[in-house]
């Protein structure tokens, strides 16, 4: 079975910091994708990041970065310059045709 | 474009009552996808659909029914509903096959069963 986990159930950084969110899976396959979804208290889920497995090259946009070690079954999110619109739910997932979903942190930037 | 909408937004139903969930896109997806978000357990893959007249069982597909007739709607039947049921849905959909496969989220539904 596919599994994710998100090991950090809630974390806090001042605004304008940088934060690291960490996410591992276990998975059999070789080819599947990484997401980062974020879920603001609107609900609505975001994308915010993807990465192909098969890309040794790490994901970036704007001030979203991923780390990928696909040999560690790793996938971390780095948020810089951190904003208060960046608080919000954010949920790691990764698949193919099906995706499965961690169970999220909850990141909170204080002003 | 509207994306991906969802029917009802809010809805309360009593133990044993029925009810379905529609869920629509505009943007010629192929593959549809039924969520619950409950607290502290992330997205769970309840039912999913590849194509039009396509369904298939996701992790927690039980007490649930799905239909789709038509490539853009994704329907989510409750046929006799629990409180274990209570719930946020979220309808999902993508192009599928060999891409991204990035999904695409609706608002969500909130149920409550009492």
């Amino acid at each position: 079975a596919q599994t994710v986990t998100q090991s950090q159930p809630e974390m806090s950084v001042q605004e304008a910091e940088t934060v690291t969110l960490s996410c591992t899976y276990d998975t059999s396959e070789n080819n599947y994708y990484l997401f980062w979804y974020k879920q603001p208290p609107s609900r609505q889920m975001i994308l915010v990041i993807r990465q192909e497995a098969y890309k040794q090259q790490n994901a970036t946009e704007n001030r979203f970065s991923v780390n990928f070690q696909k040999a560690a079954k790793s996938f971390s999110l780095k948020i810089s310059d951190s904003q208060l619109g960046d608080t919000a739910m954010y949920f790691c997932a990764f698949g193919n045709e099906k995706l499965t979903f961690g169970t999220g942190t909850r990141l909170t930037i204080i002003p | 474009n509207a994306g991906v909408t969802q029917t009802p937004k809010f809805r309360v139903l009593k133990t044993g009552q029925s009810m379905t969930l529609l869920c629509a896109q505009d943007m010629n997806h192929e593959y549809m996808y039924w969520y619950r978000q409950d607290p502290g357990m992330g997205l769970r893959l309840i039912h999913y659909s590849v194509g039009e007249g396509t369904t298939a069982k996701g992790e927690v597909p039980d007490g649930y029914n799905v239909s789709r007739l038509k490539k853009q709607n994704f329907l989510l039947g409750l046929e006799s509903a629990a409180p274990s049921q209570t719930s946020v849905y979220f309808c999902a959909s993508s192009y599928g096959g060999i891409s991204y496969n990035e999904q695409f989220f609706g608002p969500g539904t909130r149920l409550t069963v009492l």
